[in-house]
């Protein structure tokens, strides 16, 4: 059963449009991450929730924003997407900080048109 | 600031063993630890080195010597669904918290 669920699979959005990324996880983790990963690239850490204290990353776009209504769901928001914000965006979690390693959801693969 | 080096590509035979090396250099270090991702899918966890010295679990060994700053991923018996990238990643406290940062991964082509 899946434990990070991404929905959906595959976005498509127009250049400059909107776009919220969700995540789900049933696994009671405390952090949520959230990744970009580029082709043939290593996935990039955006921000990460540490239960609701919000931690972005210092080279993160301000167009890229987060929020975490509860435990188990996460969401990125991507205020004005850029050609250059198609990406695969995947979802992890992990028991804590410290110790966790991250399990990742499938990923959401988002085109810009 | 944290930096991992691992070659971008690898390719072997069915039943071959291959070895990805990763070397780093991290301001702290909490250990080196391995992902699998297939291509489209999510990076899966195989297995994390804190101390010195060879884990291995099951067809899959990691090795880490972090007075060289220097880990390998040891994969034997190689099957054609071993084909896949691997990253090394390293957790070390940088300003943010225990940062887990990834290499740019090795591509491994497994042929019949």
């Amino acid at each position: 059963d899946a434990m990070v669920i991404q929905n959906p699979r595959y976005q498509v959005t127009q250049f400059g449009k909107p776009v919220t990324l969700s995540c789900s996880q049933t696994l009671n983790h405390n952090v949520m991450y959230w990744y970009q990963q580029k082709s043939s690239q290593a996935p990039k850490l955006l921000f990460h929730y540490y239960d609701k204290d919000f931690n972005n990353e210092a080279d993160t776009p301000d167009n890229f924003q987060s929020r975490r209504p509860n435990t188990s769901f996460c969401f990125l928001d991507i205020r004005s997407p850029g050609l250059g914000d198609a990406a695969m965006y995947l979802c992890a979690t992990s028991r804590d900080i410290e110790l966790g390693f991250p399990h990742f959801g499938d990923g959401t693969r988002l085109s810009i048109l | 600031g944290q930096s991992l080096e691992q070659p971008s590509e690898v390719t072997a035979v069915e039943g071959a063993i291959v070895q990805i090396n990763c070397t780093y250099q991290t301001s702290g270090f909490y250990g080196l630890s391995w992902y699998q991702q297939h291509d489209g899918g999510a990076p899966t966890f195989l297995s994390y080195n804190g101390l010195d010295g060879l884990e291995e679990t099951g067809r899959f060994s990691s090795f880490l010597s972090r007075s060289d700053s220097y880990g390998y991923l040891l994969l034997q018996e190689l099957q054609m669904k071993d084909s896949a990238s691997y990253f090394c990643a390293v957790r070390d406290q940088g300003s943010n918290d225990y940062k887990l940062s990834f290499g740019a991964g090795t591509t491994v082509t497994v042929r019949a």
